[in-house]
């Protein structure tokens, strides 16, 4: 069993709709959650960083944590073609040298 | 926010040839840096974690004397592929990371093409 399990998709939405990507992982030492927005050839940029369970919000996207099912979640509302593109979980249980990535998630929106 | 720059972004060379990739944090002094290569629709997979003043600590099935990395400078980590080959071809990814909880950032990663 992998430590980060992502669908990699892939996953195709129209313009306005919500979007739910979601990664679970297998090692409770993990405190850390991050989600990256990677478009094509380009490296990943960080969206949302957030810190064990709870929501976060910023603009149209919000991360979710849930410690006790090993679940975090990343929701875009009101999608936007420019949303297109691979979103990565990332979790770490506190040294960034062993943070751990999920596949990744190719998203499309669709005018 | 934090910006991470690499170069170059593109390389297409011949086989045989060594290549040099930088990798600057310019916004903060990197303690970390990390490497990666990603091959296309797969995810990230670390090839060596680079510590300023020390040697770098690879990754298992990775080649240390293939792939040279040189951490001169807070802001500076270096990956030279040495005597590259057609199957060296691949995007590769440097990040750095600050204090040891904060998330990594990302350079916009090199295409490296062996002819």
């Amino acid at each position: 069993q992998k430590e980060v399990e992502q669908d990699p998709g892939p996953l195709s939405v129209p313009e306005g709709a919500i979007v739910s990507l979601n990664c679970t992982y297998s090692n409770s030492a993990f405190q850390y959650f991050m989600w990256y927005r990677q478009y094509s050839r380009k490296g990943p940029e960080l969206l949302m960083y957030t810190y064990s369970s709870g929501n976060k919000e910023d603009g149209r996207f919000t991360a979710q944590v849930d410690k006790s099912s090993k679940y975090i979640s990343l929701f875009i509302r009101d999608s936007q073609p420019s949303d297109s593109a691979t979103y990565l979980c990332a979790m770490s249980a506190g040294n960034n040298n062993d943070m751990r990535f999920g596949a990744g998630t190719r998203l499309t929106v669709k005018p | 926010g934090a910006v991470v720059s690499q170069h170059p972004s593109w390389v297409i060379c011949k086989s045989g040839t060594s290549v040099k990739i930088e990798c600057r944090s310019l916004d903060f002094q990197a303690t970390t840096m990390f490497w990666y290569r990603q091959f296309p629709k797969q995810s990230l997979m670390l090839m060596a974690t680079s510590n300023e003043g020390s040697k770098a600590t690879y990754e298992q099935g990775v080649e240390k004397d293939k792939f040279l990395i040189n951490h001169a400078s807070l802001t500076l980590s270096t990956l030279t592929v040495t005597s590259a080959h057609p199957e060296d071809s691949s995007f590769y990814i440097c990040s750095s990371a600050g204090p040891s909880n904060q998330p990594q950032h990302f350079g916009d990663g090199t295409r490296l093409s062996i002819l």
